[in-house]
Order: structure tokens, then sequence, then C-alpha cells
């Protein structure tokens, strides 16, 4: 089945740490999405790729940082210089927009906790 | 600066009677629109969608209105299932001539249904 597989569903990280949150879609999809989910604030978008080595900073780049090198897979790094990054994380694809109109379709997310 | 407003945090519907969940937005240039659904540790599902140059679209017990006059569409689910209780999530897009595949995500409104 196609879809979207993000790893690992539950990650601890010792404050000063840098952590990679993986997401792989075989989908075939062209774009790629980062977003963070805490209580009452909704989706807040991290970073998009819209096409492989190429990609855009969101709403709250600030503390995170991504790769595109491969068109199945757009990895996470929350840094150090991130300040609050227990969250949840929630990774999305979708097709190419001058294909016409999609939705985008969503892993099922990785918590992240700081110990 | 929020373009996508989901006012009411919460609703809470009996089952069997009709949900109704409203979003407002901001920019007159969206041409897409969205509804998700959330379960807690999940990530969201598509659900249905409507192009601005329409003004209803039903999917099955969803349908989905849209005022574009008023920026205001609304998620309308008959009858209400206790499956159905999750967090909605609204969502827009611009054109595709815009050449940027960002969705804006509303914060998302908390349906209960009540046995």
């Amino acid at each position: 089945d196609g879809g979207i597989t993000q790893s690992p569903k539950y990650l601890f990280r010792k404050e000063g740490q840098n952590v990679t949150l993986s997401c792989e879609q075989n989908l075939n999809h062209d774009a790629m999405y980062w977003y963070r989910q805490d209580p009452g604030q909704g989706l807040r978008l991290i970073y998009y790729s819209q096409i492989v080595n190429d990609f855009q900073k969101g709403d709250i780049a600030e503390g995170y940082s991504v790769s595109r090198e491969k068109k199945e897979s757009f990895p996470l790094t929350v840094t150090s210089a991130q300040k609050n990054p227990t969250a949840f994380y929630l990774c999305a694809s979708s097709p190419d927009r001058n294909r016409g109109n999609q939705p985008q379709h969503f892993g099922d997310g990785t918590r992240l906790s700081i110990l | 600066d929020q373009q996508v407003k989901q006012n009411s945090p919460s609703l809470s519907v009996q089952e069997g009677r009709i949900s109704i969940l409203n979003c407002d937005y901001t920019n007159s240039m969206f041409d897409y629109f969205l509804w998700y659904k959330k379960y807690p540790a999940e990530g969201p599902t598509f659900l249905i969608s409507i192009s601005s140059i329409k003004d209803k679209n039903e999917d099955g017990r969803f349908t989905v209105f849209l005022n574009k006059s008023a920026k205001h569409l609304s998620l309308h689910i008959v009858p209400s299932q206790p499956g159905d209780s999750a967090v909605y999530f609204c969502a827009a897009s611009l054109p595709a001539l815009n050449r940027d595949d960002k969705i804006i995500f509303g914060k998302g409104t908390r349906l209960h249904i009540l046995p």
C-alpha cells in the first residue's frame, strides 16, 4: 500500500542533542512538508519542499533543518537551537499543484519529548 | 496573522443529530478548501474538499458549504456518529499559479459526539 511512514513513533532527546526524524513516502509525490502540532495551536508549518534538492522555510523554521536528496525522503533535524522541541511532528506529501488541486497525505506522526 | 480561523475550539453534538463545524478565512485569493479529521496520536486524514468555483460539495454524510462573499465555509455531518468524535481542521490553499504548495490550517475544532 502507498503511504507515508514516519519513524520513530516516540523519540526522547536529552537537552543539547540534535535529533533527526524520518519521513518516507512511496506515493511518488513531488511536495513534502513538516508540521508541528502543539495543544491549541493547530498545525504549524516548519519546512516544505516542492522538488528534490529544494526546500523553503515555513512559519516556524528556527531551530530546525531539512534535506531533500531523494524524492521519497524528507528528514527533519531538530537542533539544540530549538528551545521548545517537545511536540507532535507530522510529515505530509502531495502531488505537484500544477497537476490540479490535491489534498496532502499525512504520516502518523512522531512525538518528541525532552528528557 | 491567522488566515484560516476556527473560532470554536470544541463542539458537542448528540448522536444522530447534525454537526456543523465552521471556518472563516481572510485571504480572498484562496481557491481550494479542505477539511481534515484527526484522532489523537495519528496523522490527519483528508475528509472532503471544495473548489472556490463551487458552493457545495457532498460526500455521503459529509457536506461542505462555501460562502465566498462571507469568506466562510462549514462542514455538515449528518447523522453524527460516535466515530466522528475527533479534531477537525479546516485548511485553504492559493492557486497553483502562485507557485506555492503551502496549505494554511486552522487551529482545529474538537467534536464530541454524545451518546
